[in-house]
């Protein structure tokens, strides 16, 4: 079974619109840790987001936010007032296991166009 | 500070040619990381450095595949008879050792198997 599901191959959201990029995750272990990586054209994988599994509360920085439901085992993010910079490769990612650093699953990723 | 740097950007070589591709970690970070994305996909976990300790090799895909880490530092990654099928962008990433989260990659080397 795949560790990490993203559904949206691609998307596109007008400029100043929020928009939600869909993750799913499968893992046994109570410990986890999710995060989401954008990857725009110049191909580095810039960190955006972290929640932890048993953080209580969504996770936010700027801009971003993770939509954290445990029981669906979903983990969206959420970015407000896009930019014609959020233009990129989106991945969502686990680590199974607090400190398994080297258990580090991706999704396929999504592409997401911002319109002017 | 400086970055994660990976080097050549891009490599292109014949089919069972052998390649290396050079990792120099952010200073300081203990962990490294080398990643495979081929086009269109997600990441696939290659192999893991931790200090001293015996890397994690279970991504790695085939016996033509490795990888050491000198002094802790810089790693190279070797491809030994290259196939087509190896064609992909080759990402390495460091983080703090007691980091929980926080991967920094480089830019990546884009091999092609010709």
């Amino acid at each position: 079974a795949q560790k990490i599901t993203q559904t949206q191959p691609g998307m596109f959201v007008q400029e100043k619109e929020a928009v939600t990029l869909d993750c799913t995750y499968d893992t046994s272990d109570p410990s986890y840790g999710l995060f989401w990586y954008k990857q725009p054209s110049s191909g580095e994988m810039i960190f955006l987001i972290y929640q932890g599994s048993y953080d209580q509360q969504n996770a936010t920085e700027g801009r971003y936010s993770l939509n954290f439901q445990k029981a669906r085992k979903s983990a969206n993010l959420v970015i407000s007032a896009s930019q014609l910079g959020d233009s990129a490769m989106y991945f969502c990612a686990m680590r199974e296991g607090l400190y398994n650093f080297n258990k580090f699953y991706f999704g396929s990723g999504t592409k997401l166009n911002v319109k002017p | 500070g400086a970055g994660v740097s990976q080097s050549p950007s891009n490599k292109v070589t014949e089919k069972g040619k052998d390649v290396e591709l050079r990792c120099d970690p952010i200073s300081g970070h203990t962990a490294l990381y080398w990643y495979r994305q081929s086009l269109g996909q997600g990441l696939e976990f290659l192999i893991y450095f931790q200090g001293n300790s015996a890397p994690d090799k279970s991504g790695l895909p085939s016996d033509r595949f490795s990888a050491e880490r000198t002094g802790g530092s810089v790693s190279t990654l070797t491809i030994q008879r290259t196939q087509q099928e190896d064609s992909a962008v080759y990402l390495c990433a460091s983080s703090l050792r007691d980091s929980l989260y926080e991967q920094y990659f480089g830019p990546g080397t884009r091999l092609t198997v010709t």
